[in-house]
């Protein structure tokens, strides 16, 4: 079956080092993989989006890799911050699942200063 | 902005009683969705819509039923409230559900199902 699996222990990292979050799927073939931002008690946020022929995007201090062999994305949040603690979701769509994502459980990230 | 709002932030409810969760949203998107959320288990979807008056199953539509009378309006109807449906509720919209779409999501309704 398909799935889709994000580290569900907290990752705790001190201020001003780089959090790594993994994503990992199997059975998929992703065309597109989504990353998204989730406050408690609040509706996930995007953030960004790479398509399953490119190999890394930028978004400010955000990078995103998707290797296709490997079945994996990373997540990299640079020169973290207190206020990037939340959890972090990746959600793939498929060619054949029009417009549906599948999300991954999440991984939460708290940065202490 | 686009804005997607949800009728409620928490709601307690008894079994049995039939729940109606209502989300708007505010920029003329074609697709909506409800997902349920629960810990461990990220989001799952319940109920999609692509246009007016259309409604597709998700992965989990059992015990759920929906209804998109306006393109800006999708509702959530629970018939008969269970106790495992006690959950966060998450209503999305996006506007056209080519692949790079991005979903944007409601605050979210915490159901309490006594």
């Amino acid at each position: 079956s398909q799935k889709i699996e994000q580290n569900s222990e907290a990752l705790n990292i001190q201020e001003g080092k780089t959090a790594t979050l993994t994503c990992n799927y199997t059975n998929y073939s992703p065309a597109y993989l989504q990353w998204y931002r989730q406050d408690p008690g609040r509706g996930p946020v995007f953030l960004l989006l790479i398509r399953e022929n490119e190999k890394e995007k930028r978004k400010e201090r955000l990078k995103v890799t998707f290797d296709t062999t490997l079945k994996q994305s990373l997540f990299h949040i640079t020169a973290s911050q207190p206020a990037d603690s939340a959890t972090y979701l990746c959600a793939f769509m498929t060619t054949d699942s029009w417009g549906k994502l599948q999300f991954g459980a999440g991984t939460q990230v708290v940065v202490t200063p | 902005d686009v804005k997607v709002t949800q009728s409620s932030r928490y709601l307690v409810k008894r079994t049995g009683e039939k729940v109606f969760l209502e989300c708007v949203q505010d920029m003329d998107h074609e697709n909506m969705f409800w997902y349920r959320q629960d810990p461990g288990l990220g989001l799952r979807l319940i109920y999609f819509s692509y246009d007016v008056k259309m409604k597709e199953k998700g992965d989990i539509p059992e015990g759920y039923s929906v209804s998109r009378e306006k393109k800006e309006r999708f509702s959530l109807i629970l018939e008969s409230a269970s106790t495992n449906q006690t959950s966060m509720y998450l209503c999305a919209s996006s506007s056209d559900g080519r692949s790079t779409d991005t979903q944007y999501f409601g605050p979210g309704t915490r159901l309490t199902v006594l």
